[in-house]
Formats: C-alpha cells, sequence, structure tokens
C-alpha cells in the first residue's frame, strides 16, 4: 500500500504529552518526516529521520518508529503546538512521495 | 536567507493551461532536487512532482502523470510546473519545497500560489 493513515484528531491539556501516529506499509522500509501546519501558514518540518529536529524546532517534539507505525510525540504541548500535523514519507516503489492526511491538534 | 517565492498561480478555466514559476534564493539552487507539493482547499498536503538537482530525473503523482511537467533553470535559480488539461480537482494551494530526500524531508517551504480551475 502507498497510503499513509493518521488519526484525525486528538486533544490534549496543556502541558501534557500527546501522541500522533502515522501508519503505512512503507514505513517499514522508510523513515517519516513530520510537518507542523497553522491555519494560513507553509508547512514547517519539525521531524526528519529516525528522530532529528531541525534548527529551531523546540526539543519538546521527538519522533519514533516501530514496524509500520511512526510516531510524533509532544512532551509538554503549549499552546502554540496546535495546528495540523502531517506526516511524510517514500511509498512502495520509492520514487514517489506521500503524505499522511493529516491529524488535528487541539490544546486544551 | 533562505526563501522560496511562488509566482503565477490564478483563476483558469477547465482544460486550461498555467505556468507556475518558484524563485529560489540564499542557497545553492542547483545542488538540490526540489518538489512541488499542493493542497486543495480544506483538505491534506498532497507531493506532485520532483526534480533532481540538474534536472535529469522527474517523478509524478499518477493523478497529473501526462498532464503537468516539472523543470528548472539552474541558472536563473527558478523551478517551474507546467499545468495543462487541468481539471476542477487540481484546484489547490501550490507549495514548492527543497526536498533533501526522504531521510531528510522537505526543509523549506514556499509562501504557496493559488491555482483555480473553474469555468
Amino acid at each position: 500500500s502507498s497510503e499513509l493513515t493518521q488519526d484525525p484528531a486528538v486533544s490534549v491539556a496543556l502541558g501534557q504529552t500527546v501522541r500522533i501516529t502515522c501508519q503505512g506499509d512503507s514505513l517499514r522500509s522508510y523513515y517519516a518526516s513530520w510537518y507542523q501546519q497553522k491555519p494560513g501558514q507553509a508547512p514547517v518540518l519539525v521531524i526528519y529521520g529516525k528522530n532529528t529536529r531541525p534548527s529551531g524546532i523546540p526539543d519538546r517534539f521527538s519522533g519514533s518508529s516501530s514496524g509500520n507505525t511512526a510516531s510524533l510525540t509532544i512532551t509538554g504541548a503549549q499552546a502554540e503546538d496546535e495546528a495540523d500535523y502531517y506526516c511524510n514519507s517514500r511509498d512502495s516503489s520509492g520514487n514517489h512521495y506521500v503524505f499522511g492526511a493529516g491529524t488535528k491538534v487541539t490544546v486544551l | 536567507e533562505v526563501q522560496l517565492v511562488e509566482s503565477g498561480g490564478g483563476l483558469v478555466q477547465p482544460g486550461g493551461s498555467l505556468r507556475l514559476s518558484c524563485a529560489a534564493s540564499g542557497f545553492t539552487f542547483s545542488s538540490y532536487l526540489m518538489s512541488w507539493v499542493r493542497q486543495a482547499p480544506g483538505k491534506g498536503l498532497e507531493w506532485v512532482a520532483n526534480i533532481k538537482h540538474d534536472g535529469s530525473e522527474k517523478y509524478y503523482v499518477d493523478s497529473v502523470k501526462g498532464r503537468f511537467t516539472i523543470s528548472r533553470d539552474n541558472a536563473k535559480n527558478s523551478l517551474y510546473l507546467q499545468m495543462n488539461s487541468l481539471r476542477a480537482e487540481d484546484t489547490a494551494v501550490y507549495y514548492c519545497a527543497r526536498d533533501l530526500g526522504y531521510y531528510y524531508g522537505f526543509d523549506i517551504w514556499g509562501q504557496g500560489t493559488m491555482v483555480t480551475v473553474s469555468s
């Protein structure tokens, strides 16, 4: 399958921890990257590879992977973390990319 | 400052054509893969196409294959997307993104340009 499956929405209390998952067959072979998108803005890369944050991304964001599932964890969620989060990876052919449908994170 | 700026979006009738441009600055454009990613109104992200640093290889999502052509001019630090035979379902914000390969992801994005296909 070339699809990546994400939960449509999750909520988290301010300061608590939330994990967003992404499932797909291609994740057995390829790492996922994760993007944060706020309304009206372009996506921002927050995690790539095994578990690497680009410069400027807070260390409360972390990534992990097991089998066909990649996860993005926000430890100590802040109000500014409220956004849509998308996972992305190669598809099974290896030449194309595929995005998950996105998870809307609400910080309560 | 590392920057990508898209242009060329607009309103076009079904079956029409449009050419998007993406101007890169602040980095050695000719060293990087580049991708186009789109987002239909209220929907998620969809990768559209990418092109190797020297233009030697290009890949497309199946839904645009044969209709869209990605190209680049490294002398002008510019990326292009020629879109022909446009359909209503191509309506989206189109982003260009610096493509570091599957391990490193898309690290730089433009602000996007809106394409509306409607009669």
